[in-house]
């Protein structure tokens, strides 16, 4: 079956502009988190929504945004870009939130702000 | 609050020897915890995962870990590596009741022909 999507998978914006990650989890999936990767941070937990519903937040600003839709595809947001916010971008979906569910990552989207 | 310490972050080991690559935890609630690996350009993919029961786990491409619950660590080994193996590798962690993971800082183990 089709793993995690990511699109774009590469993405070059401008400070101050704002930019859409789109994320399609693996079908019968109802739970999808995002997590940044920089080589300064290393890898931090963003948010992570269930079944159109935010579960759970990491320490961002609120420039981050996100939501999910009814068909568990999830979009994240990020407004008036910094140059830190360079970094790949990594979505994580799974069936839901027992323990035994394996997180299944995409390959990520690689913004780069200048 | 939980974090994870990678004490290495480059390994460098040359074809067919064995590897262990580090890594501890701290937590104030019960964890589960799980080695992820990292080619380039590529997402996490799993490599093993503890969540209860015996505190040696098997996982795929050969590897295995060994959950240590007085030592706060779960170390990963291989006995023989390849140069397929060369990659990055983060230990998370994940509290119980919640699905976000917390990573190590990752380690780059580079295999030499």
């Amino acid at each position: 079956k089709a793993g995690v999507t990511q699109t774009p998978r590469y993405l070059i914006k401008t400070r101050g502009q704002q930019v859409t990650l789109s994320c399609s989890p693996i079908s019968g999936h109802r739970s999808v988190s995002w997590y940044q990767q920089t080589p300064g941070q290393g890898l931090q937990f963003l948010f992570e929504y269930f079944s159109e519903t935010q579960r759970n937040k990491g320490n961002f600003p609120g420039r981050f945004s996100g939501r999910q839709f009814s068909n568990s595809r999830s979009e994240m947001n990020v407004s008036t870009l910094e140059l830190g916010d360079s970094a790949l971008y990594l979505c994580a979906s799974s069936k839901g939130q027992a323990t035994s569910y394996e997180q299944y990552f995409g390959p990520g989207t690689r913004l780069t702000v200048t | 609050a939980q974090s994870v310490t990678q004490l290495d972050s480059q390994v460098p080991v040359f074809e067919e020897a064995p590897v262990e690559l580090r890594c501890n935890y701290s937590s104030s609630v019960s964890v589960y915890l799980f080695w992820y690996v990292q080619y380039p350009n590529q997402g996490l993919q799993l490599l093993l995962k503890y969540l209860s029961g015996s505190t040696l786990v098997k996982g795929i491409n050969g590897f295995e870990a060994e959950f240590n619950k007085s030592q706060t660590s779960f170390h990963l080994r291989k006995p023989s590596v390849h140069i397929s193996d060369t990659a990055e590798y983060f230990c998370a962690v994940r509290r119980t009741g919640a699905n976000n993971l917390f990573f190590g800082t990752g380690t780059r183990l580079t295999v030499i022909p």
